[in-house]
């Protein structure tokens, strides 16, 4: 089992949709959780940081289950310009990333 | 947050040449990182760039075909060694600030990305 699973992509969404993505770690010890997002032939940029009460910004929510060990960002109204991959970051003693998901959004 | 600058910011290679990254950042840093980050993959951390020591290498990673220095606290270098089309990757280098609620938050620079040829 991978350290940190990303729902496989693409998610191929038209605008104004809501689209939602998870992503299971298996160390329970981990201790930070972050959403970075990457755009094509860019570098990945921290989209938002995920608490343990979940937090919202704007049109995004991320939220932790620390019980069954995932995260999820939920994107709501998406636009043009969301299209672009989503990364999982697990911290704890290492930092692990997700192999990301892969998001289109559609006029 | 932090700037981060890499170059070169893409380059063609011939196989079995070798390639330097340089990683500026806007101030003063302990630690950098470097990781890879090959076509369709997930990004993978190849070292710890110590100031005033060697490099601290993950498993899969060996000194003598990434070396690397870090001659002060604001900057960096990565070398890409005897280069195959294997090694055709993004190369990011990266550092971590602390962020308001969560800890230490990882900040990229804008990505070398190296063909091999």
């Amino acid at each position: 089992r991978k350290e940190v699973e990303q729902d496989p992509g693409p998610f191929n969404v038209p605008e104004g949709a809501t689209v939602a993505f998870n992503c299971t770690y298996s160390n329970s010890a981990s201790q930070s959780f972050f959403w970075y997002r990457q755009d094509c032939r860019k570098e990945p940029k921290l989209l938002m940081s995920v608490y343990s009460s979940g937090n919202e910004d704007g049109r995004f929510t991320a939220q932790l289950n620390r019980a069954s060990q995932y995260i999820s960002l939920l994107i709501r109204d998406s636009k043009l310009s969301d299209s672009a991959t989503y990364l999982c970051v697990v911290r704890g003693f290492k930092t692990i990333f997700g192999a990301g998901t892969r998001l289109f959004v559609k006029a | 947050s932090a700037v981060i600058s890499q170059k070169p910011s893409r380059d063609i290679c011939q196989r079995g040449t070798s390639l330097t990254i340089q990683c500026q950042v806007d101030s003063q840093v302990t630690m950098m990182f470097w990781y890879r980050q090959q076509p369709g993959q997930s990004l993978t951390l190849i070292a710890t760039a110590n100031q005033g020591s060697e490099a601290t290498y993950e498993s899969g990673f060996v000194i003598d075909k990434f070396p690397i220095s870090r001659p002060n606290l604001t900057f960096s270098t990565l070398t890409v060694s005897n280069m195959s089309p294997e090694d055709s990757s993004i190369y990011l280098c990266s550092v971590e600030r602390q962020g308001a609620n969560s800890g230490n938050t990882i900040y990229f620079g804008e990505g070398s990305w190296l063909t091999v040829v």
